[in-house]
């Protein structure tokens, strides 16, 4: 069985970067995998940050950014601010057709 | 703007079923590919299938540990999606989303608009 693996937690200072990444345990993520990037707060549906690897979504602030590095798809906050604290998760397409999720990352930012 | 609205989510006991919906509207819903996913208490998010647009075969797949208890169903006629849900457990106890989006070049990303959620609650 696939899985999609995430960092649990980080912790990222206010005007920090911090890159959090999306692998798999049998396999290398790439652009195939159409990765996707959700943010979630308490309460709320996750919102789309980004589609297909690196495309942002409309609205979402430049400071998010998705690539591929080395095996696992990653997204970067730079310059953090305030209200990225929530969790963010991450979605890969399985060559079966199928997509999984990760666990999510729980970011606090302090 | 594309919308979707979940409902039909409410208290039921182990072993029963429940059939959830969601209304599409700003969107063509016929040619849309439809996905639920959901979320336990204090969980993460769990894909738990998508069904393809009528024209593109109409059919859906599942989550391997899902498969044989909840079956994705769709109207068209109705722009509704439906999740129906059999031999429920306590663990199916979470927020159930329907989502969509949009083809992108080779692929369809059904996981790009999400609704509100509705929550399902599986207790005796």
């Amino acid at each position: 069985q696939t899985v999609v693996t995430q960092e649990p937690s980080f912790s990222v200072s206010p005007g920090g970067t911090v890159t959090l990444t999306c692998g798999l345990t049998s396999a290398s993520v790439s652009t195939s995998s159409y990765a996707s990037w959700y943010q979630q707060t308490p309460g709320q549906a996750p919102r789309t940050l980004i589609y297909n690897t690196n495309t942002r979504s409309s609205g979402v602030p430049d400071r998010f950014s998705g690539s591929i590095l080395g095996n696992k798809a990653a997204l970067t906050i730079t310059g953090a601010q305030a209200d990225d604290d929530a969790d963010y998760y991450c979605v890969l397409y399985m060559s079966s057709g199928i997509w999984v999720f990760g666990g999510g990352t729980r970011l606090t930012v302090l | 703007e594309v919308q979707l609205v979940e409902s039909g989510g409410g208290l039921v006991k182990p072993g029963g079923s429940l059939r959830v919906s969601c209304a599409a509207s700003g969107l063509t819903f016929k040619n849309a590919w439809m996905a639920w996913v959901r979320q336990a208490p204090g969980k993460g998010l769990e894909w738990i299938g998508r069904i393809r647009s009528e024209t593109d075969d109409g059919k859906a797949d599942y989550a391997a540990p899902l498969k044989g208890r909840f079956t994705i169903l769709r109207d068209d006629s109705k722009n509704t999606l439906y999740l129906q849900m059999n031999s429920l457990k306590t663990e199916d106890t979470a927020v159930y989303y329907c989502t969509t989006g949009l083809k992108r070049g080779e692929y369809f990303d059904s996981l790009f608009y999400w609704g509100q959620g509705t929550l399902v609650t599986v207790s005796s």
